[in-house]
């Protein structure tokens, strides 16, 4: 029944390690987001995928790279980890590009060792 | 860039009272929302309030925009132990519709 759900909920995994976290919606939403929270609660956007199309890129490393398979998925694949990569990531849907509300996932916690 | 920054960073208040959290922003906007997120949890939108609008309601919650000020403000009336949480501003930088948050504002309710 969830709206966003991300998985997983937790991922603790050695540096260098490639790891992938997944996020599906199932409102019928066009465009979908990847935000970064770090440790003092900034919330970053990372991409922002329109209709399985790239729209947003901010400056993330290449070692991040997202992945919609439809519209309805948004996936984040993570290459050689690095200890800065600890955050909480946080997947979110909305209607289109233009109307707001969002909706959030509830975040998958990555901690790297 | 960091477009949204919420004032105070940190609340405290007791149950009954009423919170008031600020959030200036830096260039035109279309529109500006708010937010909540409880502690581990993701975020909650709460009310999406447009440049050409100057004040919405929902339930307990007002929410007020200067555009002239680039400042909004949301109130939470006869607070509850439950609206413990961070509250967060959003903004989209020059009308690029792309939400930018600020770090958000910590509200404690002691009950």
């Amino acid at each position: 029944d969830t709206a966003v759900s991300q998985t997983p909920k937790y991922l603790v995994t050695q540096m260098g390690n490639d790891k992938s976290i997944k996020c599906e919606q199932n409102l019928g939403h066009d465009t979908m987001y990847w935000y970064k929270q770090d440790s003092k609660k900034f919330l970053k956007i990372m991409f922002s995928y329109n209709n399985k199309e790239l729209i947003i890129n901010e400056t993330v490393p290449n070692r991040f790279s997202p992945k919609s398979p439809d519209k309805a998925h948004l996936n984040l694949h993570i290459n050689s980890l690095e200890l800065g990569d600890s955050a909480v990531y946080f997947c979110a849907s909305s209607p289109n590009q233009v109307t707001g509300g969002y909706t959030f996932g509830s975040g998958t916690r990555l901690t790297v060792v | 860039s960091q477009q949204g920054e919420e004032d105070p960073q940190a609340l405290s208040i007791q149950e009954g009272e009423n919170a008031t959290m600020n959030c200036s922003y830096k260039t035109s906007i279309n529109n500006l929302q708010w937010y909540r997120q409880n502690s581990g949890r993701g975020l909650v939108h709460l009310i999406l309030i447009r440049s050409n609008e100057r004040e919405k309601h929902s339930g307990r919650l007002r929410v007020t925009l200067d555009t002239s000020k680039k400042s909004s403000s949301l109130l939470i009336t006869a607070s509850r132990a439950a609206d413990t949480a961070s509250y967060f501003c959003a903004t989209d930088e020059g009308g690029s519709y792309i939400p930018t948050f600020g770090r958000g504002t910590s509200l404690i309710v002691h009950p």
